[in-house]
């Protein structure tokens, strides 16, 4: 059972190339959440979405965009990369809504802009 | 913007000691969640706290809920090096299960 898998788990960007960072999970979880981590920051969430074709903002969306296609991808795409996009960046996945319910994480991506 | 404040940020401690990391908030939420975060992986989940007032203990690990949802506390008996690692905690709001995580406490167990 992989769970949350995150590629790549490195990357180093130039200022002003794209990339997609890819999340998949196999455990049939309707929500999906997108969190970047900066030293000392805690967690911050970028994009969520509920089920397939549903998305919605976080509290720091600019510069990123995801897609829903199916319950199990949910791919982060960075337009134009910026320095103030090097971050960690994990996917996280929760089986529903309800207090109860914990997030599986992957084991994040290290982005680099320079 | 909901925020969650964590003390202390950094612990340092030697094995066998006793220790309490808190978490703090000014907004109610729903459900308190703690995760431990090694080293190049993502968070994973100790525990959910739904009730206020509620405590839950795993092993030698006791989490509180704070009686108006407010905050939360993690206490650590006889701290071990295994414990070592970045302890986040996580208010969730009714929304979508949206997190809202705290600043984060790193812990040093030394033998």
């Amino acid at each position: 059972n992989a769970g949350v898998t995150q590629t790549p788990k490195f990357r180093i960007l130039k200022i002003g190339q794209s990339m997609t960072l890819q999340c998949t999970q196999d455990m049939n979880h309707n929500y999906m959440y997108w969190y970047r981590q900066d030293p000392g920051m805690g967690l911050k969430l970028i994009y969520y979405s509920v089920g397939a074709g549903i998305t919605d903002k976080g509290e720091v969306p600019n510069g990123y965009n995801v897609s829903r296609s199916t319950t199990e991808d949910f791919p982060l795409r960075l337009e134009l990369a910026a320095p103030s996009q090097t971050s960690v960046y994990f996917c996280a996945s929760s089986r529903g809504q309800g207090a109860s319910y914990g997030y599986t994480f992957g084991s994040g991506t290290r982005l680099t802009v320079v | 913007t909901q925020l969650l404040e964590q003390s202390p940020q950094f612990l340092s401690i030697q094995e066998g000691e006793n220790l309490t990391v808190y978490c703090n908030s000014s907004s109610v939420f729903s459900s308190l969640q703690w995760y431990r975060q090694e080293p190049g992986e993502g968070p994973v989940l100790l525990v959910t706290v739904v009730t206020g007032g509620e405590v839950k203990k795993l092993k030698r690990l006791t989490f509180q809920f704070g009686d108006a949802r407010k905050d939360s506390s993690l206490h650590i008996t006889a701290a071990q090096p295994g414990d070592t690692g970045l302890y986040l905690c996580a208010g969730a709001t009714g929304t979508a299960s949206k997190l809202t995580f705290g600043t984060g406490t790193r812990l040093q167990v030394t033998l």
